[in-house]
């Protein structure tokens, strides 16, 4: 079966540094993306990895490793804002999203 | 301003009735989508459409149906057949080239079976 794994929950500290792991297997892989979800509202896009390597974005970088099924969205100079849930979605060999549960990150002041 | 919209936010339904979830974009994108969200788990796919007039099961259509008449519109039906109505609604969209493109989403409509 086709399963996406992320850790439920994570707090950080404002200012600080966090990193959201996300494993995935699949059946084929066309990119992996990064979504941010604030409770009760819809997601929104922060990223899209399709080869090796880090991709960079102001705060937010996202890192793909494919042969190791494994990506992670690191976020830095954290705001209160940041809390949110952030979901990891792979694209399959049919182009269909398979998503994982999400996980929810807490920032404390 | 371009984007997606759906109505209403919140919506409450007796046992036994179907009820219509609207979802409308202007961002002239080709394929559209409709997701349920429960609490701890995944988006999951109920159905999808790449062209007007066509539109393929996800992974959880039993107990929905849906319509794609024009491109810009995609309204979900929940019948009184869905078992366990009550969940978030996501309707989202892309330019759906057929190849690894962005969804994009609205702002969700929140249904509760009474």
């Amino acid at each position: 079966g086709q399963n996406i794994d992320q850790p439920t929950e994570m707090t950080a500290t404002e200012g600080a540094i966090v990193q959201i792991n996300c494993t995935y297997q699949t059946s084929g892989f066309n990119g992996l993306f990064w979504y941010q979800q604030h409770a009760g509202e819809a997601p929104t896009f922060l990223s899209y990895n399709v080869l090796d390597g880090l991709e960079e974005k102001g705060r937010f970088s996202s890192f793909l490793s494919r042969s190791k099924g494994y990506s992670y969205l690191l976020l830095k100079e954290l705001q209160m804002k940041d809390s949110a849930s952030y979901l990891c979605a792979v694209m399959d060999s049919n182009y269909q999203l398979i998503w994982g549960a999400g996980t929810k990150l807490i920032i404390k002041p | 301003d371009g984007g997606i919209t759906q109505s209403p936010k919140y919506l409450f339904r007796k046992e036994g009735q179907n009820v219509t979830l609207s979802c409308e974009q202007n961002l002239n994108h080709d394929a559209m989508y409709w997701y349920r969200q429960d609490p701890g788990q995944g988006l999951r796919l109920i159905y999808y459409s790449q062209i007007v007039n066509d539109f393929q099961k996800g992974d959880i259509a039993e107990g929905y149906s849906v319509s794609r008449e024009k491109k810009e519109s995609f309204p979900l039906t929940v019948t009184s057949a869905q078992k366990n109505p009550t969940a978030f609604y996501l309707c989202a969209s892309s330019m759906g080239q057929g190849h690894t493109d962005t969804q994009y989403f609205g702002p969700g409509t929140r249904l509760t079976v009474l």
